[in-house]
């Protein structure tokens, strides 16, 4: 299963940009990178997913660099709302058992 | 698409009692569901995975005798904590995963608290 290595905090003012990278060296040639967000005492919440290049969707994009070795979800204008915990994940299927690291908590500032 | 819920979503317990919790995947017929544990401020931690009809495997360190997994169908699978103490109380989560890459969608969690 491959690591996953995210900052562990960022802070954000609201309307801004915000780019979360995630690295995951070991990544293998099945994986998918995936990302979720949780907020407390909440199941996480799937926001997407992709295997190379770029994925677009209706909250967010994922930039995924050709050596795949690690991913960044961009997130456009965060609202006060985007506080919450996000969670890089990798794996393929079957093997897609997934190991939570720590996640990176992003507080978004008024 | 792809909801999975729980039930319930908090539950209390005397020390010692049973305690059932389900997991269903309301629009979709899951390949597989998965279990985790959630302590304040941590990460979730993997119990068990399960696929229908067959036995449950559990992640090192996790007794499969005090978290009891029946998976009976591909909607449907439960978790009991039989005889739960005070150190079993927590969040725990489920997950239920769809697809060719078989991702992972999870319930909202259910809060337990063993008094």
């Amino acid at each position: 299963l491959a690591k996953t290595t995210q900052p562990i905090s960022m802070d954000s003012y609201e309307g801004q940009e915000v780019n979360i990278t995630c690295s995951h060296n070991n990544i293998a040639t099945n994986d998918y990178i995936t990302w979720y967000q949780q907020f407390p005492s909440q199941g996480p919440r799937f926001i997407i997913q992709g295997y190379k290049t770029k994925v677009t969707n209706e909250v967010a994009s994922l930039f995924i660099p050709a050596d795949r070795k690690s991913s960044t979800l961009s997130l456009p204008r965060v609202s006060l709302s985007d506080t919450a915990v996000y969670y890089c994940l990798v794996g393929g299927a079957g093997s897609y058992q997934l190991t939570f690291g720590k996640g990176t908590k992003l507080s978004v500032i008024p | 698409g792809a909801v999975v819920s729980q039930h319930p979503s908090w539950v209390i317990c005397k020390s010692g009692t049973s305690v059932k919790i389900e997991c269903r995947s309301l629009d979709f017929q899951a390949t597989t569901m998965f279990w985790y544990r959630q302590f304040p401020k941590q990460s979730l931690m993997l119990m068990a995975t399960s696929n229908e009809g067959s036995k449950a495997t559990y992640e090192q360190g996790v007794e499969k005798d005090k978290f009891l997994i029946n998976h009976a169908s591909l909607t449907l699978s439960t978790l009991t904590v039989t005889s739960a103490h005070p150190e079993d109380s927590s969040f725990y989560i489920c997950s239920a995963s769809i697809g060719q890459v078989e991702t992972q969608y999870f319930g909202p969690g259910t809060r337990l608290l063993v008094l």
